[in-house]
């Protein structure tokens, strides 16, 4: 497909477990962003990635998340020992330098 | 970057224009107006973004007042489907910081048979 896209759509983890969620950004896009998006709240930001650099990383709530994109590409959100409050979803996006951003639908993360 | 004000809620008639104010007093002069919507259950979805001209696209119209303090997007003939949460984000493209759009609550707009 043409979009962002981004596996699974839906996760549910038991406290404390480890998750990992994918993203496929739009052939060619050489920026690439997470959001996490609470329950009736806008998209807060998380990490941007340029390629494979990682240039800003302010927004990650803790030590426990973790973002990679090692190939410039396809990016992955790791959230190590998840806690209820991480419980959201979790946006993709991606654009060429300095245009519009595309966000794929989302992985919506549980944890009970 | 700036920060944005938005109503929290507006309804509008299918067919009929709707007009969504934004406040952005604090906007400097190199950072640009961007307007995105977000359906239910769906990733958020750019609409139009301005500098100091008003804008026009397939879908809406962008309106920047002479001051650039305050914005209107304008959704000339508005369906069912437009029933979205519509945000407002002021951005500036400083190359480290310009990917971290500031969605904030936006206006949820509900479109009326």
């Amino acid at each position: 497909g043409a979009g962002v896209s981004q596996s699974p759509r839906y996760k549910v983890a038991k406290r404390g477990q480890d998750v990992a969620l994918r993203c496929d950004p739009i052939s060619g896009h050489v920026s690439l962003f997470w959001y996490q998006q609470a329950l009736g709240q806008g998209p807060e930001f998380l990490t941007y990635f340029q390629n494979e650099a990682q240039l800003d990383k302010s927004g990650l709530p803790s030590d426990r998340f973790f973002a990679e994109r090692p190939e410039g590409s396809v990016s992955t959100l790791k959230i190590q020992r998840t806690q209820q409050e991480d419980s959201a979803v979790y946006l993709c996006a991606s654009s060429l330098s300095l245009s519009e951003a595309f966000f794929g639908q989302g992985t919506r993360l549980t944890v009970v | 970057d700036a920060k944005t004000t938005q109503p929290p809620s507006m309804d509008c008639a299918e067919g009929r224009a709707a007009n969504l104010p934004c406040n952005h007093s604090t906007i400097s002069g190199n950072e640009y107006v961007y307007w995105y919507r977000q359906i239910h259950s769906q990733g958020p979805q750019y609409i139009i973004h301005g500098l100091k001209n008003n804008e026009t696209n397939e879908m809406a119209s962008l309106i920047i007042t002479e001051d650039r303090k305050s914005s209107t997007l304008i959704l000339p003939h508005a369906t069912l489907r437009d029933t979205a949460v519509y945000y407002c984000i002021v951005r500036g493209f400083k190359t480290d910081s310009w990917g971290k759009l500031q969605f904030g609550a936006g206006t949820q707009v509900v479109v009326t048979p």
